[in-house]
């Protein structure tokens, strides 16, 4: 099994344009979770799906979109990319119960 | 609200000597705690966690964590280090009911040397 796969990897984008973040699953989880992490400031959630056509926002969701058409798929859409977007994005998955999340190896994003 | 402190940015750690990564939380309600292990340029692993029973909870590559509810604390643990467990440390909690959200704290950069 792959896991859990984001692409791209590495991204530069300019002040304004868009871009959407790929995350795909092959465990067939029903939770998925998009994140961003910054230095010195752990992970902070910004939306987060319990199944297919739901989502909800997380901690910091402004400035982004999600949707959930799939079990597999957890696309996180950027429509105006801003400076304070530059971060690494990571997507988790993880199956009913008392299990952890599993990650993806994360996409460097930087807007210029 | 739940939130996660990890008191220290690094510790540094000579291999072979045990090593303590400390982990504080607060929480409304019984926590479900977990570590995770992050190295460069790669997603976070899973460690350990901690749901109810055991305080003592043993995991992945010879970790271990204990739960202290009355200090509210679910420090890391290993008898003796090695270089290669050199990484940044995050510990998380969540709560029952909330979708397993998790709330990281700020990681803990570990520092193993020979």
């Amino acid at each position: 099994n792959a896991g859990v796969t984001q692409t791209p990897k590495f991204r530069i984008l300019k002040i304004g344009q868009s871009m959407t973040l790929q995350c795909t699953q092959d465990m067939n989880h029903n939770y998925m979770y998009w994140y961003r992490q910054d230095p010195g400031m752990g992970l902070k959630l910004i939306y987060y799906s319990v199944g297919a056509g739901i989502t909800d926002k997380g901690e910091v969701p402004n400035g982004y979109n999600v949707s959930r058409s799939t079990t597999e798929d957890f696309p996180l859409r950027l429509e105006l990319a801003a400076p304070s977007q530059t971060s690494v994005y990571f997507c988790a998955s993880k199956p009913t119960g008392n299990q952890p999340q599993h990650f993806g190896d994360g996409t460097r994003l930087s807007i210029l | 609200a739940q939130s996660v402190a990890q008191p220290e940015d690094q510790v540094n750690v000579a291999e072979g000597n045990p090593l303590t990564v400390k982990c504080t939380y607060s929480v409304s309600g019984n926590p479900y705690l977990f570590w995770y292990v992050q190295y460069p340029n790669r997603g976070l692993q899973f460690l350990l966690k901690y749901i109810t029973g055991d305080n003592l909870v043993k995991g992945s590559y010879g970790f271990e964590a204990e739960f202290n509810k009355s200090q509210t604390s679910f420090h890391l643990k290993k008898p003796s280090a090695l270089v290669s467990d050199s990484a940044l440390y995050f510990c998380a909690v969540s709560l029952t009911g909330t979708a397993s959200k998790l709330t990281f704290g700020t990681g803990t950069r570990l520092q193993v040397t020979l």
